[in-house]
């Protein structure tokens, strides 16, 4: 059966460290993965998109990664900010390549 | 631009009740759909349009029903809501489908719906 899953429900580091999260699929072949921040009470917002040809992904303290032979996306944080703590969501498109399918999500604390 | 826009953003009804969740966008995208968000289970396509006239299912449809008669909106109905509707729910939009292109979705505010 398809699966996503995200490696922890919650995730708790200190500020000023780097989050690792992890986005692990089953039996999708996506052509490319993306990852989305949720605050509490509001609707997902889009953060950085990886293509399966490309290997790693960088946008000011956030990096992403993604390995299509373990079937794996990382998301890192570095620096990590009491600010940075949110849900954070991947999401790839569907084998038929109509829709996009979520993970259950990461809630993230970074502890000042 | 507003974006996407949900009305209402909080909602009580009572089982066998019926409902409309409003959703609009002003960016003139053709791709919309309707997501519910439970616990641990992270956002479940419920219906979606690829453009004004065209709607299919998602992954749980069963107890809702859509139309697009235009590009900007996207309304969601419940027909006799159940406790198990009980959810929060979010409307989505962006300019083409997930495989077409590597269009990013935009998300409205959502609306939390509580059916006793």
């Amino acid at each position: 059966s398809q699966k996503i899953e995200q490696n922890s429900e919650a995730l708790n580091i200190q500020e000023g460290k780097t989050a690792t999260l992890t986005c692990n699929y089953t039996n999708y072949s996506p052509a490319y993965l993306q990852w989305y921040r949720q605050d509490p009470g509001r609707g997902p917002v889009f953060l950085l998109l990886i293509r399966e040809n490309e290997k790693e992904k960088r946008k000011e303290r956030l990096k992403v990664t993604f390995d299509t032979t373990l079937k794996q996306s990382l998301f890192h944080i570095t620096a990590s900010q009491p600010a940075d703590s949110a849900t954070y969501l991947c999401a790839l498109a569907d084998n038929y390549g109509q829709n996009f399918v979520f993970g259950p999500g990461t809630r993230l604390s970074v502890l000042p | 631009n507003a974006g996407v826009t949900q009305t209402p953003k909080f909602q009580v009804l009572k089982t066998g009740q019926s409902m409309t969740l409003q959703c609009a966008q002003d960016m003139n995208h053709e791709y919309m759909s309707w997501y519910r968000q439970d616990p641990g289970m992270g956002l479940r396509l419920i219906h979606y349009s690829v453009g004004a006239g065209i709607t299919d299912q998602g992954e749980v449809p069963n107890g809702y029903n859509v139309s697009r008669s235009t590009t900007e909106d996207f309304p969601l109905r419940l027909l006799s809501a159940a406790p198990s509707q009980t959810s929060v729910y979010f409307c989505a939009s962006s300019y083409s489908q997930a495989g077409a292109s590597t269009d990013t979705q935009y998300f409205g505010p959502g609306t939390r719906l509580t059916v006793l």
